[in-house]
C-alpha cells in the first residue's frame, strides 16, 4: 500500500514570499490533516479535512495560510506571505478513522 | 495547561535496559491514545495504540493506560540502539479523529 506522498521535501524561501505544499493521501482515506512541527516540538494541527470539507481550521493562521482539498483527494497548503516563524516541517497525514499515517513532510526554511 | 505533556528528556539508557516514557493528558473525554516514534529528520511512525485501561504489549513495547489518572506510558524492553528516537504521545477525543501531540521525549540508547 502506497503511503502519504508529499512534495517538495525541502524548500527555502525569503520572508514575504509565497510557498505551496502538496499532499496525496493514502487511497481511500477520507480524513486529511496538515500539521506544523517546529523544531523540538510536537506536531500542531493546522487544518483537518473530511473528504473535501473542512472539519477544523481553528489553529490555521488564516491571514497568511490557506488550504484546499479538491475532489476529496489531493490537498495543497499555501503560505502567503511567509514569515521567519513559519520555518518548520509541514506534515500531511491521512486516516480512515484511527490511526493517522504521516507523509515524509516538507521542511520549510524562511530566511 | 498543555493538553498533552510528556516527561522531559533526553532519556539515556544502556543497551538492554528498559526505557520508561510517561505522558499525561488534560481532557477527560480523551478516548484513544497513541505512541509515535520519530527518527531525526523523519516523519512520525505509529508504534502503539491503546484504547482501554490496562496494558497492551507488542513485541518489546508495552503501553499502559490509566484513564482515572489521565496517564499513559510506554515501556521499551531490551532497548536497542535502533530505538534511539523521539517518542511522541498523541491523544484524541471521542468522535474526533484529530490528534493532540505532546512535545516528545528523546531517547538515546547507549551501546
Amino acid at each position: 500500500e502506497a503511503g502519504v506522498a508529499q512534495s517538495p521535501r525541502y524548500k527555502i524561501i525569503e520572508k514575504r514570499q509565497s510557498v505551496a505544499f502538496w499532499c496525496n493521501p493514502i487511497s481511500g482515506h477520507a480524513t486529511l490533516y496538515w500539521y506544523q512541527q517546529i523544531l523540538g516540538q510536537g506536531p500542531k494541527l493546522l487544518i483537518q479535512f473530511q473528504n473535501n470539507g473542512v472539519v477544523d481550521d481553528s489553529q490555521l493562521p488564516k491571514d497568511r495560510f490557506s488550504a484546499e482539498r479538491l475532489k476529496g483527494v489531493d490537498s495543497t497548503l499555501k503560505i502567503q506571505p511567509a514569515k521567519l516563524e513559519d520555518s518548520a516541517v509541514y506534515l500531511c497525514a491521512s486516516s480512515l478513522g484511527y490511526p493517522a499515517f504521516f507523509g515524509q513532510g516538507t521542511r520549510l526554511t524562511v530566511v | 495547561q498543555k493538553e498533552v505533556e510528556q516527561n522531559s528528556g533526553p532519556l539515556s539508557v544502556p543497551e538492554g535496559a528498559i526505557a520508561s516514557l510517561n505522558c499525561t493528558y488534560s481532557d477527560r473525554g480523551s478516548q484513544s491514545f497513541f505512541w509515535y516514534r520519530q527518527y531525526s529528520g523523519k516523519s512520525p511512525e505509529l508504534i502503539m495504540s491503546i484504547y482501554s485501561n490496562g496494558d497492551k504489549e507488542d513485541g518489546r513495547f508495552t503501553a499502559q493506560l490509566n484513564k482515572a489518572s489521565q496517564y499513559v506510558s510506554l515501556l521499551i524492553r531490551d532497548s536497542q540502539p535502533s530505538d534511539s528516537a523521539t517518542y511522541l504521545c498523541a491523544v484524541n477525543q471521542i468522535n474526533d479523529y484529530k490528534l493532540s501531540f505532546g512535545a516528545g521525549t528523546t531517547v538515546t540508547v547507549r551501546a
